[in-house]
């Protein structure tokens, strides 16, 4: 069965640090999305991706945060200069269409901003 | 702003109890509504969503949820709790708004089932 895979499982970084988190979707799916959760959280939406642009981002999403389709495969998000608050589970989904189409989640990334 | 509330974070069942999970949500337009579950150590997965038709839905595993649009609820429900039910369960929520694609999250339920 196909799945989302995530990489790598777990990041340690320096806070002021940039940190690059690496998804592959599912192979024919179009939409994209990056979701987070703060330990004790809710799950937090922060982009979703089609067509090689951004659809929508929340507020969290500022000017550090960015997302790439670098080739035909993956999904990366960047955190240009990493914030103890950054600490968090970062997944990635993939769908197939907007809307109730479901989104394929992966395992996600534990990042860890020291 | 829209929002989804879990009433029950965390909940402790012997197996065969029957199961009530508790979703609200607020946003008075066209919704669609999803159960995601996390097995430990596994990833996030449907357990079933709702965008039209006969408000009670049926999912894997033998778990159903209704949609009550008067009260803004989606609750989860199973007649008999396994111990391999023993999981994290989140209510997610999709508004139609424009290009609003994004799920809005509960803060999740953690179940516990004994054996």
């Amino acid at each position: 069965e196909p799945e989302v895979t995530q990489t790598p499982s777990h990041q340690v970084t320096q806070m002021g640090q940039e940190v690059i988190l690496r998804c592959v979707p599912i192979s024919n799916h179009l939409y994209f999305y990056w979701y987070r959760q703060i330990l004790g959280q809710k799950v937090e939406f922060l982009v979703s991706f089609y067509n090689n642009e951004i659809s929508e981002k929340s507020e969290i999403f500022d000017d550090q945060f960015s997302v790439e389709r670098p080739d035909g495969s993956n999904f990366t998000l960047k955190i240009r200069s990493t914030k103890l608050e950054d600490s968090a589970m970062y997944f990635c989904a993939s769908s197939g269409g907007w809307g109730a189409n479901e989104q394929f989640f992966g395992p996600g990334t534990r990042l860890t901003v020291l | 702003a829209q929002s989804v509330s879990q009433h029950n974070h965390h909940v402790i069942l012997s197996e065969a109890a029957s199961l009530e999970l508790g979703c609200n949500y607020s946003y008075g337009g066209t919704v669609n509504l999803f159960w995601y579950v996390q097995y430990p150590g596994q990833h996030l997965q449907l357990l079933l969503k709702y965008f039209s038709g006969d408000p009670l839905v049926k999912g894997i595993k033998g778990f159903e949820a209704e949609f009550i649009k008067s009260k803004f609820s989606f609750n989860l429900r199973k007649p008999s709790v396994q111990w391999s039910d023993t999981a994290e369960y989140f209510c997610a929520v999709n508004a139609h708004a424009g290009n609003n694609r994004k799920l809005i999250w509960g803060l999740g339920t953690s179940l516990g089932v004994n054996p």
